[in-house]
C-alpha cells in the first residue's frame, strides 16, 4: 500500500478535460511539494509537473497541477490519443525520511 | 541533452549482490543530487535511494535500506548502486534519474533475483 493514494484508473474522450487525485498526509503532500510523472509503456517515465503546478519545458500547457492541503491533482484538458498513459504522483515524506510515489493511475481515452 | 545509461543488470541468485552504474553526460553531473528508482514487473515506481552532490549525505527507503548502498564519482560522472543481499521481491528495473526531482530518466536496467 502506497503512502500516496491514486485511483487506480481513469478514461476520458477526445477533447474532454480528465482530473487525476493523489491524496496524502501531512508529514508529505502537506509539507512538501508534489511532482508528476508520465509513462507510456513500455518506456521510461517522464516529468510532467514539478513543484506542485510547474511545467518543464517542453511539456504542453494542457497539462497543469494543483495542491490543496494533503491533496494534489494533475489536469489534463483537450485530452488526446496520445495522453493514454499511467501517471504518478511523487513527494518527499518528512516522517520516513524518504521519497515516495503514488501507486499510479492508468488513463485510458476512449 | 541530458543522457543517462544505466548497466550492469542482470540474473542474480538470492542473497547474492550486482552493482548498477549509471553515466551521466550533456549537463554538469557534479551540480545535481541524482536518485534511483525501481518498477517490479507489471507494478509502479518505487522510490530506492537520492545522494546529494557531494555524495556525503545518502537517504533510503525502507525496504533497501541496510542492503543497498548509493555512491558517485563525478570525476567519471558515474552514479552507482551497490546491491546485497538481494531478495525476490527486489527485481525490477532500476532507472537513475537526475535530481531529486527526477527530471530526466534513463532507459533502465532489468535486475531479475531468481534461483
Amino acid at each position: 500500500q502506497s503512502v500516496l493514494t491514486q485511483p487506480p484508473s481513469a478514461s476520458g474522450t477526445p477533447g474532454q478535460r480528465v482530473t487525476i487525485s493523489c491524496s496524502g498526509s501531512s508529514s508529505n503532500i502537506g509539507s512538501n511539494t508534489v511532482n508528476w510523472y508520465q509513462q507510456v509503456p513500455g518506456t521510461a517515465p517522464k516529468l510532467l509537473i514539478y513543484s506542485n503546478n510547474q511545467r518543464p519545458s517542453g511539456v504542453p500547457d494542457r497539462f497543469s497541477g494543483s495542491k490543496s492541503g494533503t491533496s494534489a491533482s494533475l489536469a489534463i484538458s483537450g485530452l488526446q490519443s496520445e495522453d493514454e498513459a499511467d501517471y504518478y504522483c511523487a513527494v518527499w515524506d518528512d516522517s520516513l525520511n524518504a521519497g515516495v510515489f503514488g501507486g499510479g493511475t492508468k488513463l485510458t481515452v476512449l | 541533452e541530458v543522457q543517462l545509461l544505466e548497466s550492469g543488470g542482470g540474473l542474480v541468485q538470492p542473497g547474492g549482490s550486482l552493482r548498477l552504474s549509471c553515466v551521466a553526460s550533456g549537463f554538469m553531473f557534479s551540480t545535481y543530487a541524482m536518485s534511483w528508482v525501481r518498477q517490479a514487473p507489471g507494478k509502479g515506481l518505487e522510490w530506492v535511494s537520492v545522494i546529494s552532490t557531494s555524495g556525503d549525505d545518502t537517504k533510503y527507503a525502507d525496504s533497501v535500506k541496510g542492503r543497498f548502498s548509493v555512491s558517485r564519482d563525478n570525476s567519471k560522472n558515474t552514479l552507482y548502486l551497490q546491491m546485497n543481499s538481494l531478495r525476490a521481491e527486489d527485481t525490477a528495473v532500476y532507472y537513475c534519474a537526475k535530481d531529486y526531482k527526477c527530471d530526466s530518466w534513463g532507459q533502465g536496467t532489468l535486475v531479475t533475483v531468481s534461483s
